[in-house]
C-alpha cells in the first residue's frame, strides 16, 4: 500500500539553528500539503503545492519558514532560525488533486523539539 | 475564516458502548466535513466524510450526521472496540475563499475493555 514518507521522524535542535524536513508523497499525487500540529490541537495548514507551484502559503511564517517542491514530486520544509514556539509535529499530506473531492493521505510526521 | 469547535476533548467508554463526538463550524459556506482518526505515532487517517447535500452517512459501525441549519456535525461509533482508542479530529472544508481544511482540536477516545 502506497504511503507518504517523511524524514526524519524526530528532530531535536537548539533555538536559532536551521532545520529541514523532507516529504515524499504518494506517487502520482499532484497536491502536497505541509501542516503543523501543536500538541493537543488539530493540524493547521502551512503551505499547499499543486505540482511545483505554491497554491496557498498564507499561514506560512515566511520570515523563518520556507518550502519548496522543485520537480513537483518530493518537498522540503525549512525553518531558519528555529524558535522555541516551533516545537510541534510537522505533517505532510498528499492527494491526487486539489479540492475536497480528493482524500488527503498523511505521513507519520516529524516531531520537532526546539531547546 | 472558518472556526471548528470539537467536544468533548476526552471520552472514555466501556467496550461495546457507543461514542459520540460533536463539532460545530462557523462558515456557512463550508460544504465538506471529514473525520480523521490519529493513532499514536501516526498521521491522521480519513475514516468517514459527509458532504453538505447529505444529512447522514454510515459505514459499518461508524456514522456521521450533519445539521446545516445549526452548523454542527457528529461522529457516532457503535459497539466500540479497544482498537477504536485514538484521537479523532473533525474538519470542515470551505469552497469559498480559503480552499483548505480547518480541523477541530481533537477528541481522545479511550475504550475500556
Amino acid at each position: 500500500e502506497a504511503e507518504v514518507a517523511q524524514s526524519p521522524r524526530y528532530k531535536i535542535t537548539e533555538k536559532s539553528q536551521a532545520v529541514a524536513f523532507w516529504c515524499d508523497p504518494i506517487s502520482g499525487h499532484a497536491t502536497l500539503y505541509w501542516y503543523r500540529q501543536i500538541l493537543g490541537q488539530g493540524p493547521e495548514l502551512l503551505v499547499q503545492f499543486q505540482d511545483e507551484s505554491v497554491v496557498d502559503d498564507s499561514q506560512l511564517p515566511k520570515d523563518r519558514f520556507s518550502a519548496e517542491r522543485l520537480k513537483g514530486v518530493d518537498s522540503t520544509l525549512k525553518i531558519q532560525p528555529a524558535e522555541l514556539g516551533d516545537s510541534a509535529m510537522y505533517l505532510c499530506a498528499s492527494s491526487p488533486g486539489a479540492g475536497f473531492y480528493n482524500e488527503q493521505f498523511f505521513g507519520p510526521g516529524t516531531r520537532l523539539t526546539v531547546l | 475564516g472558518e472556526n471548528v469547535e470539537q467536544h468533548p476533548s476526552t471520552l472514555s467508554v466501556q467496550e461495546g458502548d457507543s461514542a459520540v463526538i460533536k463539532c460545530t463550524y462557523s462558515d456557512s459556506a463550508s460544504n465538506y466535513f471529514p473525520w480523521y482518526k490519529q493513532e499514536l505515532g501516526k498521521g491522521p487517517q480519513l475514516i468517514i466524510d459527509i458532504r453538505s447535500n447529505v444529512g447522514e452517512k454510515k459505514d459499518q459501525r461508524i456514522a456521521v450526521t450533519l445539521n446545516k441549519t445549526a452548523k454542527h456535525f457528529s461522529l457516532h461509533i457503535t459497539e466500540t472496540q479497544p482498537e477504536d482508542s485514538a484521537v479523532y479530529f473533525c474538519a470542515a472544508y470551505s469552497g469559498a475563499g480559503s480552499y483548505q481544511l480547518t480541523f477541530g482540536k481533537g477528541t481522545k477516545l479511550s475504550v475500556i475493555p
